[in-house]
């Protein structure tokens, strides 16, 4: 079945630097990558989310971009915050199913 | 709209009792998950409901169980609780032919 790996597990970075975040899909079939942010006591929330059909998207600081030939797609954040801090998912689903299938998570940490 | 709810917030438990937890899905979405959170741990997918069908499972035993009802609010019930199932338990929605899930704050369950 579908897998999905996040990497890396726990990230630290300074304030006003990058973060990248990869995840990587084993089915070729997945089209809808979304990424959600969960906040220390709360569920996650979608932050941002791309189709098979885009290789790439951005909202303001925040990209993900989509290899589909390598099969991985990644979260990047630039000038990052304090408010930045907390732990990201990725996930990927196909039309098959409706199902997302998730990453394990990766904690960002940012430095003052 | 309102967001997605879930109640109760918090739970505390004893072991071999049973809990049933409740989610109201954002107004005309049919489509309910449910995952179970663990510390530092990610999101494990219990199943999913649409449209009072149970049309994905996850890998969990025949203790957890869920419904939903016509208006689309979904339970779910766990009996013999065991203390590994302490844990935050998240509910989704998402709307018809939409991909996004969008998460409640979450049923915080104590098994002591």
């Amino acid at each position: 079945g579908e897998n999905v790996e996040q990497h890396p597990s726990t990230l630290s970075v300074q304030e006003g630097d990058s973060a990248v975040i990869k995840c990587t899909y084993s089915d070729s079939a997945s089209n809808y990558f979304p990424w959600y942010k969960q906040e220390l006591g709360k569920g996650p929330q979608l932050i941002i989310d791309i189709r098979s059909n885009v290789g790439e998207k951005k909202d303001q600081r925040i990209a993900v971009t989509l290899n589909k030939t390598a099969k991985h797609f990644s979260l990047h954040i630039t000038e990052t915050q304090p408010e930045d801090s907390a732990v990201y998912f990725c996930a990927a689903s196909t039309n098959s199913n409706y199902q997302l299938i998730w990453g394990a998570g990766t904690k960002l940490i940012i430095k003052p | 709209k309102a967001g997605v709810t879930q109640t109760p917030r918090y739970l505390i438990k004893t072991r071999g009792q049973q809990v049933t937890l409740s989610c109201s899905p954002i107004s005309g979405h049919r489509s309910v998950s449910w995952y179970q959170q663990t510390p530092g741990q990610g999101l494990q997918f219990l199943f999913e409901y649409f449209s009072e069908t149970q049309r994905n499972k996850g890998n969990f035993p025949g203790r957890f169980s869920g419904r939903q009802f016509s208006n689309s609010r979904s339970e779910m019930n766990v009996s013999t609780l065991e203390l590994g199932d302490s844990a935050l338990y998240l509910c989704a929605s998402t709307s018809l032919g939409g991909e996004t899930q969008y998460f409640g704050p979450g049923t915080r369950l104590l098994v002591l």
